[in-house]
């Protein structure tokens, strides 16, 4: 079974400030896995980022992922006020299929 | 626009089995994507539960698979999650999603089941 574990588990920045976000893989998987939600209080997850670096549909491009392996980063080139929140990495595996989140980064001021 | 909205009683006794079901618009439940049930712990991370396809494959949680039921439901265009022997760490907000590939795209608003007498 995968574990991911999600470092540092908060992160506090002032708006403007770049926020870097990291995500380790128990074992290798393709980076074609790994995906990146942001949650806010009271809200379902919103995918931001699929197989590892591509934005989904709607996402600003301050918003960058990138690695391979077992390590992955997400990253936020100027947080804006909207920004602060809690972001889960999540990797498949499979067959049979299995989503495995990591334990969330929460982004606060 | 893909939406996707749960339903059922926000509470369940201990024992007994959580039923919900989630409606689908702005897509067919028969168009190739697998379809899942996620839940959220108050104050928690989140945790996969399942998922089913429109043929009526399904995939489970191996900490929860003698206890779940995913199925799709063509006619209404609908899938839903069967939860038997539940207890107070069954509660939680649980969220019904469209997969795509390998995460999940679209998810809906959520709804919490209390387990508790």
């Amino acid at each position: 079974e995968i574990v991911l574990t999600q470092s540092p588990g908060t992160l506090s920045l002032s708006p403007g400030e770049r926020a870097t976000l990291s995500c380790r893989a128990s074992q290798s998987g393709s980076s074609s896995y790994l995906a990146w939600y942001q949650q806010k209080p009271g809200q379902a997850p919103r995918l931001l980022i699929y197989a590892a670096s591509n934005r989904a549909t709607d996402i600003p491009d301050r918003f960058s992922g990138s690695g391979s392996g077992t390590d992955f980063t997400l990253t936020i080139s100027r947080l804006e006020p909207e920004d602060f929140a809690v972001y889960y990495c999540q990797q498949f595996t499979g067959p049979p299929s299995m989503y495995t989140f990591g334990q969330g980064t929460k982004v606060e001021i | 626009q893909v939406q996707l909205q749960e339903s059922g009683p926000g509470l369940v006794k201990p024992s007994g089995t959580l039923s919900l079901t989630c409606a689908v618009s702005g897509a067919s439940i028969s168009s190739g994507n697998w379809w899942s049930w996620v839940r959220q712990s108050p104050g928690k991370g989140l945790e996969w539960v399942g998922e089913t396809f429109h043929d009526g494959r399904s995939n489970y949680n191996p900490s929860l698979k003698s206890r779940v039921t995913i199925s799709a439901d063509k006619s209404n265009n609908q899938f839903s999650l069967k939860l038997t022997s539940v207890t107070a760490a069954d509660t939680a907000v649980y969220y019904c999603a469209r997969n795509s590939k390998w995460e999940l795209m679209w998810w809906g608003q959520g709804t919490l089941v209390t387990v508790s007498s």
